[in-house]
């Protein structure tokens, strides 16, 4: 589950690269996954999802990388832009049909794009 | 198209006082709701979902308590708010597997 008591990460980007931000996930039954993007002062966004049947997927200048093998899942965003400063956050599902479909939330990352 | 609204963005309280925030959906039912709590600078913290009216699971032993008096209302309440209320309050809802979050409620006790 998520550590509530340790401050965010942080990665210092240059406008125009690449940005990769990397979450360990805890449970491997967990079935699907999704990155969230989180503005200062703003509720999270949603991203872009996977599901555990598949190794990556693509958005609008997004990738999500998903290895199973050692429960990482990686967000790459392409050509960063100052609009993409942000917290992004990680979160897996291990709800089993009871209904809650709860997520489990990582620490976040927070993504500082220098101009 | 759904929405989700919460109110009030901001408050600030004093310790000791009761405390209500409160999360509407819109274009949805039966939707299951979610409370989170977020420390500055720091990830979500699940305090309460519920999966229908009157359903209301606890993540953690808290002064707040949640209620759902109907499908598409989420309340979060407190009789006597502590300093370590303080903090980012979002409310989310979710059909499947995605959750949509709101705006969220800055809310600092003093």
């Amino acid at each position: 589950g998520e550590n509530v008591g340790l401050h965010l990460p942080t990665l210092s980007v240059q406008e125009g690269d690449n940005s990769i931000i990397n979450c360990a996930y805890s449970n491997s039954a967990s079935d699907y996954f999704i990155w969230y993007k989180q503005e200062s002062g703003k509720g999270p966004q949603f991203i872009i999802d996977i599901r555990s049947n598949m190794d990556k997927r693509q958005g609008q200048r997004v990738t999500v990388l998903l290895n199973k093998t050692v429960k990482h899942l990686s967000l790459q965003i392409a050509a960063t832009q100052p609009g993409d400063s942000a917290v992004y956050f990680c979160a897996e599902n291990m709800g089993s049909g009871a209904g809650s479909y709860q997520l489990t939330f990582g620490k976040g990352t927070k993504l500082s794009v220098i101009p | 198209s759904q929405t989700i609204h919460q109110w009030p963005a901001t408050l600030v309280q004093p310790v000791g006082s009761p405390l209500s925030l409160e999360c509407t959906v819109e274009g949805t039912s039966n939707p299951n709701l979610y409370w989170y709590r977020q420390a500055a600078g720091r990830g979500l913290q699940l305090l309460f979902y519920s999966i229908g009216i009157d359903q209301i699971s606890s993540e953690v032993p808290q002064n707040l308590s949640a209620s759902r008096p109907q499908d598409r209302q989420f309340i979060l309440s407190s009789k006597k708010l502590l300093l370590s209320d303080s903090g980012f309050y979002l409310c989310a809802w979710s059909v499947r597997n995605e959750q949509f979050f709101g705006p969220g409620t800055r809310l600092t006790v003093l």
